[in-house]
């Protein structure tokens, strides 16, 4: 039982170049969820995924596009990298069954990105 | 729109004294609020939450307290010891599944 796994770990990217973030979980899991880190910054969320086959807006989608690929599988991709992407991306999901789900929530150990 | 306001940024203690932080939101709707310690260089993991229908959770050295009239929660932590080092965040939903981190108390324990 691995948990919430993240691929790569670490990437360095040209500004303008494109790359996907992979994410996958294997605790059944219904909701998942993309944030990003800046240094000493707190935790912002780009998307969501409250259930397989539905993704959502979440504070800064802008430069962002998701995939939910399957109930395991929830990637996100960066159609042309710039600078300010520059951050640690982490993925979480929760089994957030219902509005009363404690959706507590797993993370990834995180990607850290570099766009120069 | 929804949103939570978390302080304070920075708290630096004394081994052995106690550290409060505390969030406050604005959505009313909400009726689970949880805290995430992320130690430096690692993943945020869940450390103590809390209800709507319960006013104050315990375990051992942290508590956290609602007060659901005033829209604010806040992390108890007792008898700081180095390890508890780390940055705290609270955490808000915005909607359903749509779950919103405070902006992160940085505390430092010194020995």
């Amino acid at each position: 039982n691995a948990g919430v796994t993240q691929t790569p770990k670490f990437q360095v990217l040209k500004t303008g170049q494109s790359m996907t973030l992979q994410c996958a979980q294997d605790m059944n899991h219904n909701s998942m969820y993309w944030y990003r880190q800046d240094p000493g910054m707190g935790l912002r969320l780009i998307y969501y995924s409250a259930s397989e086959g539905t993704t959502d807006k979440g504070e800064v989608p802008n430069g962002y596009n998701v995939s939910r690929l399957n109930k395991r599988e929830f990637s996100l991709r960066l159609e042309s990298a710039a600078p300010s992407q520059t951050s640690v991306y982490f993925c979480a999901s929760s089994d957030g069954t219902s509005r009363e789900a404690k959706n507590i929530q797993y993370f990834g150990a995180g990607t850290r990105l570099s766009v120069l | 729109g929804e949103n939570v306001e978390q302080h304070p940024s920075t708290l630096s203690v004394q081994e052995g004294d106690s550290a409060v932080i505390k969030c406050t939101y604005s959505d009313s709707a909400s009726n689970y609020f949880p805290w995430y310690k992320q130690e430096l260089g690692k993943r945020p993991q869940l450390i103590i939450d809390i209800r709507s229908n319960v006013g104050e959770k315990k375990d051992q050295r942290i508590a956290v307290t609602l007060n659901k009239t005033a829209k604010h929660f806040s992390l108890h932590i007792t008898e700081t010891q180095p390890e508890d080092s780390a940055v705290y965040f609270c955490r808000f939903s915005g909607g359903y599944n749509k779950l919103i981190f405070g902006a992160g108390t940085r505390l430092a324990v010194h020995p």
